[in-house]
């Protein structure tokens, strides 16, 4: 069945120091692929989001590119601020399909 | 609304309680989802809406779960005889259409105690 795997948290980082999260896919067909980011308290924001093989999301510096040869949606930021600390849910939407697949997260933190 | 509206914020049930959560969805959007997102892990989807039609319900994951979209705009989301297991985050999604356009509510954290 279709799926998403991120890498686990959580991640910590400097301020302004480049930011990799992974996420790869197992699906059917050809879903689109998202990024979603929650602030604590708060829900889902939609970050970025690509839906055909080869498209680049982005978003306030961040981006991500849908490898269909390796399954993969890796978010990449080239310098992340404190600001961006929240978690990270690499997300899939099959095609002709409403429910989304999500990954179980990536937090991330940014020290100053 | 400019937003998804979930109600109450926060709730606390004691065990075999019964439980009602509300979404107000954007005006004018057709599909509405609920998902359930438990502590440390992603959301998982629940059921889904188009309008009134509730066209998807697999992830329900007991009877005791039941969803309700009677005018085809607020939904309900209830839970009997709740138990611990049961406490996560319930979000809920509105889109203009299918696939598309999804807006998540802040979520409603049920507590079970």
């Amino acid at each position: 069945g279709d799926s998403v795997t991120q890498m686990e948290g959580p991640v910590t980082l400097s301020e302004e120091a480049f930011l990799t999260i992974n996420c790869t896919y197992t699906a059917t067909g050809y879903p689109s692929l998202f990024w979603y980011v929650q602030y604590p308290g708060e829900g889902l924001q939609l970050l970025l989001k690509a839906t055909k093989a080869d498209d680049k999301g982005s978003n306030k510096g961040f981006e991500a590119t849908y490898r269909k040869e390796t399954t993969s949606f890796h978010l990449e930021k080239g310098s992340v601020q404190v600001s961006d600390s929240a978690v990270y849910f690499c997300a899939l939407l099959p095609y002709n399909f409403n429910k989304f697949y999500f990954g179980s997260g990536t937090k991330l933190n940014v020290k100053p | 609304g400019a937003g998804v509206s979930q109600s109450p914020r926060y709730k606390v049930a004691k065990r075999g309680q019964d439980v009602a959560l509300r979404c107000d969805p954007i005006s004018g959007h057709v599909s509405l989802f609920w998902y359930q997102q438990a502590l440390g892990q992603g959301p998982e989807f629940l059921t889904y809406f188009q309008n009134e039609a509730q066209l998807d319900k697999s992830g329900l994951p007991s009877d005791r779960f039941f969803a309700e979209r009677p005018e085809g705009s607020v939904s309900t989301l209830k839970i009997q005889r709740t138990q611990q297991e049961d406490s996560a985050v319930y979000l809920c999604a509105s889109s203009p259409r299918g696939n598309y356009g999804y807006t998540f509510g802040s979520g409603t954290r049920l507590t079970v105690v």
